[in-house]
């Protein structure tokens, strides 16, 4: 069966700090491999996404994530995080075969001062 | 150009009662999904639907139901709720059918169920 593990329930990290969100997937199809962002008391907002090509791929406020497809993982990096990237963080997993989307159950990325 | 909007943002319901919940995607989106996100389970797809027609549904029992309209918009409903169904229900739309395009989320309703 199909699955979407986020390692980390929450990463805490100081401002200005590099982070690493972890994305980890198994699937026996080709996928498609998104990263949304949920600001508190707000709907989801697509990050970033992999769909082919290039395995780096950049989003929107400065993050980008990695495509392995040897290791099936989409790792989301940032090299210097704000306060206002708080926020809950989201991997998602979309399958070619029948077009299903699995999501992680999130990090929540906090900011320390 | 207006966003996914969703009504209402909150509803407190009890046990045994039935609910519907609207969506209305941005205008020219034909496909409409819908999930519930809960604290335990996280994000889980309940069924997507694209002019008029459920294209895909995932493993919610029966009570949850859903429908869309020739304008696009939405409703889901949920019969004989439960406490487990408190949750944050959360409409997205997009242009197409296929699975590349980008997924626009409304703010979510969310439901108390006592």
């Amino acid at each position: 069966a199909q699955s979407v593990t986020q390692l980390d329930s929450q990463v805490p990290v100081f401002e200005e700090a590099p982070v690493e969100l972890r994305c980890n997937y198994s699937s026996s199809v080709s996928v498609y491999l998104f990263w949304y962002v949920q600001y508190p008391n707000q709907g989801l907002q697509l990050l970033l996404k992999y769909l082919s090509g290039s395995t780096l791929v950049k989003g929107i406020n400065g993050f980008e994530a990695e495509f392995n497809k040897s290791q099936t993982s989409f790792h989301l990096r940032k090299p210097s995080v704000h306060i206002s990237d708080t926020a809950e963080y989201f991997c998602a997993v979309r399958m070619n075969r029948d077009d299903k989307i699995i999501f992680g159950k999130g990090t929540r990325l906090h900011i320390l001062p | 150009k207006a966003g996914v909007t969703q009504t209402p943002r909150y509803l407190i319901k009890t046990r045994g009662q039935q609910v519907t919940l609207s969506c209305s995607p941005i205008s020219g989106h034909r496909s409409v999904s819908w999930y519930q996100q809960t604290p335990g389970q996280g994000l889980q797809f309940l069924f997507e639907y694209f002019s008029e027609t459920q294209r895909n549904k995932g493993n919610f029992p029966g009570r949850f139901s859903g429908r869309q309209f020739s304008n696009s918009r939405s409703e889901m409903n949920v019969s004989t709720l439960e406490l487990g169904d408190s949750a944050l229900y959360l409409c997205a739309s997009s242009l197409g059918r296929r699975g590349l395009e980008e997924q626009f989320f409304g703010p979510g309703t969310r439901l108390t169920v006592l």
